[in-house]
């Protein structure tokens, strides 16, 4: 079963410091992995899509690694701010000839930045 | 450039009524998707649509129908609202499909008594 397991669920630290969220999956065939920032009361919005070939893709004080050996991923958050409060999504996309339907979203880690 | 935008933004709808959730994007998008999102759930997609004209089914599609008629616009319809259609919905839209970044819109706030 293709699955996506998010940890830790909920998260807070202190503004200025650095957290690791983490994503495990089992979805087959690979294609790629996205993560999303989800405000409270708004739609996700991307922050960093990865296909196969890639193992690292940076936006700002956000950096995604890859691994797709052992089928893991994380998201690190650099000099954490207030704004960084969110839910983070993390979602694999599997090879399904092109149908929206080859998307599996994980539950979200929400972290929450503590002044 | 708006995006995406969904109506309405919250509505509360009496159990057995006929409701339609509004999307419209502005990107020229092909794609278009609609989701709902329950606490502890994460977000499930219930249709999708690869392009104008063409529609499939998600994970959790019934008791939920959609229509392309054109690029921009992608209603979906409870034909009979039951309580466990109370959810928050998402719409989303991406340039070709599955490798493309997903724009998403607000969402609409859906409670069914």
């Amino acid at each position: 079963k293709n699955q996506v397991e998010q940890s830790p669920q909920s998260l807070i630290i202190l503004e200025g410091k650095n957290c690791t969220l983490q994503c495990n999956y089992t979805v087959s065939p690979f294609s790629n992995l996205r993560w999303y920032k989800q405000d409270t009361g708004r739609g996700p919005v991307s922050l960093t899509i990865m296909t196969f070939s890639e193992n690292t893709k940076s936006n700002g004080r956000y950096t995604a690694t890859l691994d797709a050996d052992t089928k893991q991923s994380s998201l690190h958050i650099t000099a954490s701010q207030l704004s960084d409060s969110a839910s983070y999504i993390c979602v694999v996309g599997r090879n399904s000839g092109g149908g929206a339907d080859g998307l599996t979203f994980g539950k979200g880690t929400h972290l929450i930045i503590q002044p | 450039i708006a995006g995406i935008t969904q109506a309405p933004t919250s509505q509360i709808l009496a159990a057995g009524r006929r409701m339609t959730l509004r999307c419209t994007q502005d990107m020229r998008h092909n794609a278009m998707y609609w989701y709902r999102q329950d606490l502890g759930l994460g977000l499930r997609l219930i249709h999708y649509s690869n392009t104008a004209g063409t529609t499939g089914k998600g994970e959790v599609p019934d008791g939920y129908s959609v229509s392309r008629a054109n690029t921009d616009d992608f209603p979906l319809t409870l034909a009979s609202a039951v309580p466990s259609q109370t959810s928050v919905y998402f719409c989303a839209s991406s340039s070709q499909g599955l490798t493309d970044t997903q724009y998403f819109g607000p969402g609409t706030r859906l409670t069914v008594l």
